[in-house]
């Protein structure tokens, strides 16, 4: 199906452990974004990709690096993971020009950090 | 992008009409009010999107006073599939890129 697609969906580190979050669409999204989500709150933005080959902080990037591989991936990165980052991230993608309409999520990545 | 503010959480029956608001005091002449609804464990997604007076679309309709600084959505015959979190964006509209900036939406609990 076409869409955003995020792997995995369900993660479990111990605190110190890696980990990429990976992130695909096939909407033809120039921006992307990941975002994370504790229990009982929005969404704050981690970090985003304006286009292919920029990317940019957001409100909480401490913790985290982003590549943006090619106009269809966009992966997060967890160097050390700690247990402050145990949230639900969500990856999602807009076609420019539309200002909030149109973005797209995932379906969401469920980390624990032990 | 223009603050919003919105009920923190509302509380329906099933078969009612559900209004939630959302005040944006600030908001910009070139900006439009957006709304998401997010499932649990879903990421959200787009229901509506409005500038002034009224829009409807098969899932709700948005009604936006003449000084835009309020904007009501409206959900009709409310159903238990239907609770979900509601939020409320305002931000210009066609001027390229634009990060999207949740605030903590309004929590709809709808029961039988």
């Amino acid at each position: 199906n076409a869409g955003v697609t995020q792997t995995p969906k369900f993660q479990v580190l111990k605190t110190g452990q890696s980990m990429t979050l990976q992130c695909a669409q096939d909407m033809n999204h120039n921006s992307m974004y990941w975002y994370r989500q504790d229990p009982g709150m929005g969404l704050r933005l981690i970090y985003y990709s304006a286009s292919e080959g920029t990317t940019d902080k957001g409100e909480v990037p401490n913790g985290y690096n982003v590549s943006r591989l090619n106009k269809r991936e966009f992966s997060l990165r967890l160097e050390s993971a700690a247990p402050s980052q145990t949230s639900v991230y969500f990856c999602a993608g807009n076609r420019d020009n539309q200002g909030n309409y149109g973005y797209t999520f995932g379906s969401g990545t469920r980390l624990t950090v032990v | 992008l223009a603050k919003t503010t919105q009920p923190i959480s509302m509380d329906s029956y099933e078969g009612q009409e559900v209004n939630i608001t959302c005040s944006h005091n600030n908001i910009a002449t070139n900006d439009y009010i957006t709304w998401y609804q997010q499932f649990p464990s879903q990421g959200p997604r787009f229901i509506i999107q409005g500038y002034k007076t009224k829009v409807t679309n098969e899932v709700a309709s948005l009604f936006i006073p003449a000084d835009r600084k309020s904007s009501t959505l409206s959900l009709p015959r409310v159903s238990l599939s239907d609770t979900a979190v509601y939020y409320c964006l305002v931000g210009p509209w066609n001027t390229g890129f634009q990060k999207l900036v949740f605030g903590t939406g309004t929590r709809l609990l709808v029961s039988p």
